[in-house]
């Protein structure tokens, strides 16, 4: 079955410590998206790609990083200069044509301590 | 810029009642619109989505919206709610210019036996 698979669904970390999260792809999308979620505020754009090796900050890219070396692949990593890491994050993918909807994964639940 | 306008954080709404949740949304250009569910921990779901053409959109699990240009709006409803409705809805958007999807803060529908 095609979809996006965002690994693993909860993660913990000591504040301080770096983490990436995982996002694949097996859609064929062009496009690869990651969001910010927190209560009551929806989503927000961290890093955003529309092709293999290029990506742009989104609204709120500080002390975030990303990379995109395959089309199937676009793992975030959280750093330590990021000050609230704690939240929930989701990945999506879309085709590269404006007209098509964004497909989400099951999101990451990242948690600091 | 685009904005996103949900006006209702909260609805609470009795079983087998008709509802309506509310988008709004602010461009200087032809816009596509999306409304996603949400469901406690999961990613999102696209419900529908209004691309061109007739301006009333159905969509999954009986949801329906109406495109109102002049109004800027694209409020989400459903005749007859159920228990199983209870979740967080989105709604977004996207223009000709833009390559990001712009979403609502969100509106939570709680459905009440």
């Amino acid at each position: 079955d095609g979809g996006i698979t965002q690994s693993p669904k909860y993660l913990f970390r000591k504040e301080g410590q770096n983490v990436t999260l995982s996002c694949e792809q097996n859609l064929n999308h062009d496009a690869m998206y990651w969001y910010r979620q927190d209560p009551g505020q929806g989503l927000r754009l961290i890093y955003y790609s529309q092709i293999v090796n290029d990506f742009q900050k989104g609204d709120i890219a500080e002390g975030y990083s990303v990379s995109r070396e395959k089309k199937e692949s676009f793992p975030l990593t959280v750093t330590s200069a990021q000050k609230n890491p704690t939240a929930f994050y989701l990945c999506a993918s879309s085709y590269g044509e404006i007209n098509t909807e964004a497909f989400f994964g099951q999101g990451t639940r990242l948690t600091v301590v | 810029a685009q904005s996103v306008t949900q006006l209702d954080s909260q609805v609470p709404v009795f079983e087998e009642a008709p509802v309506e949740l509310r988008c709004n949304y602010s461009s200087s250009v032809s816009v596509y619109l999306f409304w996603y569910v949400q469901y406690p921990n999961q990613g999102l779901q696209l419900l529908l989505k209004y691309l061109s053409g007739s301006t009333l959109v159905k969509g999954i699990n009986g949801f329906e919206a109406e495109f109102n240009k002049s109004q800027t709006s694209f409020h989400l409803r459903k005749p007859s709610v159920h228990i199983s409705d209870t979740a967080e809805y989105f709604c977004a958007v996207r223009n000709n210019y833009g390559q990001n999807f712009v979403f609502g803060p969100g509106t939570r529908l709680s459905v009440l036996p």
